[in-house]
C-alpha cells in the first residue's frame, strides 16, 4: 500500500488567495483526519470524517477553512482567503475504525502564505 | 512583538545508550495510548501502543511503560541509533462528542543522538 498520499508537498501562495490541499487515505480506511502543525501550537486536530461524513469540526479555526470528503478515497481542505498566519504543515491521516485507533499519516503539505 | 513558540524538550543521548522519553497524560479515563515518531520533513509514524489493562509492552528495541496511578507514560529505546533522531509524541485516546475515537497529542520531545 502506498500509504496516505497528500498533495501538493509544498505550497507557496499570497495572502488572499484560495488554497486547496488534497488527501487520498489508505484504501479501506473509513476514518480521515486533518491536522495542522506549527511551532506555536504543535499538532492540532482540525476535522474528523467517518465514512465520508464530518463528525467533528470543532478544531477548524474559522469560516475561512472548509473540508470535504466526496468519496472514500479523496478529501480536500480549503482555505479561502488564506492569511499569513495559516502558514503551517497540514497533515492528513486515516485509520480503520475497528477499535484499532492507530492513525497513519501522510507526508504533509508545507503551506507558506506570504 | 516577539512570538513564543513551543519549547520542545530535548533529550541528547550517545549512540548505543538507552533513551527514555516521558509523557504525562491528562485524562484518567483514557484506555489507549500511542507513541509516534516524526522525522524531519515527514509525518508522524506509529511506533508502539499500549492499552490501559497493561503496564508494559515491548516491541523491537522499544518498550512502553504505563503508570496509571500518576498518569505517566514512557518510551524506552534500547541501543539508540542515529536513525532514532526525531521528535517523539505520545497520544491518548478520547472520544469525539459525535462518536468515534479521538487522539490527543502531546507537545513532543526532540531526541538527538550524538555520535
Amino acid at each position: 500500500d502506498a500509504g496516505v498520499i497528500q498533495s501538493p508537498r509544498h505550497e507557496v501562495t499570497e495572502m488572499g488567495q484560495e488554497v486547496t490541499l488534497r488527501c487520498k487515505p489508505i484504501s479501506g480506511h473509513n476514518s480521515l483526519f486533518w491536522y495542522r502543525q506549527t511551532m506555536m501550537r504543535g499538532l492540532e486536530l482540525l476535522i474528523y470524517f467517518n465514512n465520508n461524513v464530518p463528525i467533528d469540526d470543532s478544531g477548524m479555526p474559522e469560516d475561512r477553512f472548509s473540508a470535504k470528503m466526496p468519496n472514500a478515497s479523496f478529501s480536500t481542505l480549503k482555505i479561502q482567503p488564506s492569511e499569513p498566519r495559516d502558514s503551517a504543515v497540514y497533515f492528513c491521516a486515516s485509520s480503520f475504525l475497528t477499535g484499532d485507533e492507530k492513525l497513519f499519516f501522510g507526508s504533509g503539505t508545507q503551506l507558506s502564505v506570504l | 512583538g516577539e512570538s513564543v513558540g513551543l519549547h520542545l524538550p530535548t533529550l541528547s543521548v550517545q549512540e548505543g545508550d538507552n533513551s527514555i522519553i516521558n509523557c504525562a497524560y491528562s485524562n484518567s479515563a483514557s484506555d489507549y495510548f500511542i507513541w509516534y515518531k516524526q522525522e524531519s520533513g515527514k509525518g508522524p509514524q506509529f511506533i508502539i501502543d499500549i492499552r490501559s489493562n497493561m503496564d508494559k509492552r515491548q516491541g523491537q528495541r522499544v518498550t512502553v511503560l504505563l503508570n496509571k496511578t500518576v498518569k505517566h507514560l514512557s518510551l524506552q529505546i534500547a541501543a539508540t541509533q542515529p536513525g532514532d533522531s526525531a521528535v517523539y509524541f505520545c497520544a491518548e485516546k478520547g472520544r469525539f462528542t459525535g462518536g468515534g475515537n479521538k487522539l490527543t497529542f502531546g507537545t513532543g520531545t526532540q531526541l538527538k543522538v550524538e555520535l
